[in-house]
């Protein structure tokens, strides 16, 4: 069965450093998202993007968040200066189309020290 | 406000029997999508289940049923016969206005989880 991949499982990174987690959607799916999950928390709505474009993000989604489709397989979320509270799961999911479901990727990890 | 509210966040189940876990919504849009998702310890997502608010019947998957009270807001999780490898927190989630603009990124909204653990 097709899945979302995501690299890697787990990072850890200084306070301050800039980290790129990668994601590899399922290869006919056009509609892509970042999600995150703080420890114990639930889950929250980052950013959708569709057609080479971030189609809607949340506030949590600020200036020091990006995202980037940089050839056609990969999606990527970029954090420049990452703070203690980046702490947390981040889940890639996509969809093939919008009233669908979607898949999600099995997360990565970031703990900033 | 809350827009899903999961009222219990930690249930317990005796291995081979059933239970609900709840799940109410807010919202003003005639056309939504309701989604139960699991999270086992290891982390990861997974899809369980789909309910549309046109849809006039509940959903089924296997041993999962949607109970859904349009009236009531509600989207309860039935899980029959239930297995050591249920245990898991649950979520459930909600997508507004399926009848959307085409580019529009029709994100979840989810709830707080429940923790469900299955007793031998």
């Amino acid at each position: 069965e097709p899945e979302v991949t995501q690299t890697p499982s787990h990072q850890v990174t200084q306070m301050g450093q800039e980290v790129i987690l990668r994601c590899v959607p399922i290869s006919n799916h056009l509609y892509f998202y970042w999600y995150r999950q703080i420890l114990g928390q639930k889950v929250e709505f980052l950013v959708s993007f569709y057609n080479n474009e971030i189609s809607e993000k949340s506030e949590i989604f600020d200036d020091q968040f990006s995202v980037e489709r940089p050839d056609g397989s990969n999606f990527t979320l970029k954090i420049r200066s990452t703070k203690l509270e980046d702490s947390a799961m981040y889940f890639c999911a996509s969809s093939e189309r919008q009233i669908y479901g979607y898949t999600f990727g099995s997360g990565t990890r970031l703990t900033v020290v | 406000a809350q827009k899903i509210t999961q009222t219990q966040p930690g249930m317990f189940v005796q291995e081979k029997e059933a239970v609900t876990l709840d799940c109410t919504y807010d919202t003003s849009d005639q056309s939504y999508g309701l989604f139960w998702y699991k999270q086992p310890s290891s982390g990861e997502m997974i899809f369980l289940i789909y309910q549309g608010s046109y849809d006039e019947q509940n959903a089924t998957e296997g041993r999962y049923s949607l109970n859904f009270q349009k009236a009531r807001k509600s989207a309860n999780l039935v899980i029959s016969a239930s297995q050591l490898g249920d245990s898991a927190m649950y979520f459930c989630a909600m997508r507004e206005g399926l009848i959307m603009i085409y580019n529009q990124g029709g994100k979840l909204i989810f709830g707080q989880g429940t923790e469900l653990s299955v007793k031998p």
